[in-house]
């Protein structure tokens, strides 16, 4: 499979918790994005990074979420502290490179705070 | 403003008729522009880009840009109701993706 892979595709978190995302680009892709869909929304940006880099994360709220794409393995987008209001599916996307605009997306995670 | 604005919807064609979707952007210094579909519960696809003033066609689906009206569209040739979805237009301005709410496109058999 060459797609772009996330998990876990469903995640159930109780207030307070901590939830993280894992994704792993497409092969040959070197540039993760990630976004935030509220149901019935349109896709949010949140962050786009490079390996061991964070190149935009101008729509990261600034408090509880941090994002990484190190070296070696997946990019991980971590929530700390979970609250109701970060219940939404998460996507993440992938693109060759810089000028090369096509992203293609994960099946994305689905995110439930109780 | 929004970066990029579509009409929500929804969009109802008959079978086999043409459904014509819009959009337009804010930024006049935006370069690429792409079309994803996606259906409920499921992540966007990607289905068309487009990068230079006019139209690209490919299959059903005809891409048209005009960057002086700060415009594009999608045109679905002979709808199916397979094509029933969420169609969601985005702009690359720097290699941020900005997308719009999407339309959602409803084909009746």
């Amino acid at each position: 499979n060459a797609g772009v892979m996330q998990n876990p595709r469903h995640l159930v978190r109780r207030r307070g918790q901590e939830a993280r995302l894992r994704c792993s680009p497409m092969k040959g892709h070197s540039h993760v994005y990630w976004y935030r869909q509220l149901p019935e929304e349109g896709l949010k940006f949140m962050v786009y990074l490079q390996k061991e880099n964070i190149i935009d994360e101008s729509g990261m709220p600034k408090e509880r979420f941090s994002a990484e794409f190190p070296k070696e393995g997946p990019s991980i987008l971590r929530i700390q502290q979970v609250v109701r209001g970060d219940s939404a599916a998460y996507f993440c996307a992938s693109s060759y490179g810089t000028g090369d605009g096509e992203q293609y997306f994960g099946p994305g995670t689905r995110l439930t705070v109780t | 403003q929004k970066e990029v604005e579509q009409n929500s919807g929804p969009l109802s064609v008959p079978e086999g008729a043409i459904a014509s979707l819009n959009c337009t952007y804010s930024d006049r210094g935006s370069q690429s522009f792409f079309w994803y579909r996606q259906y409920s519960g499921k992540s966007p696809e990607l289905i068309m880009s487009i990068y230079s003033n006019g139209d690209k066609e490919d299959g059903r689906f005809t891409a048209q840009l005009n960057k002086a009206s700060q415009y594009v569209s999608l045109l679905i040739r002979d709808s199916q109701p397979s094509d029933s979805a969420t169609y969601l237009c985005a702009v690359d301005n720097f290699n941020k993706f900005y997308f719009g709410s999407g339309t959602k496109l409803n084909v009746k058999p």
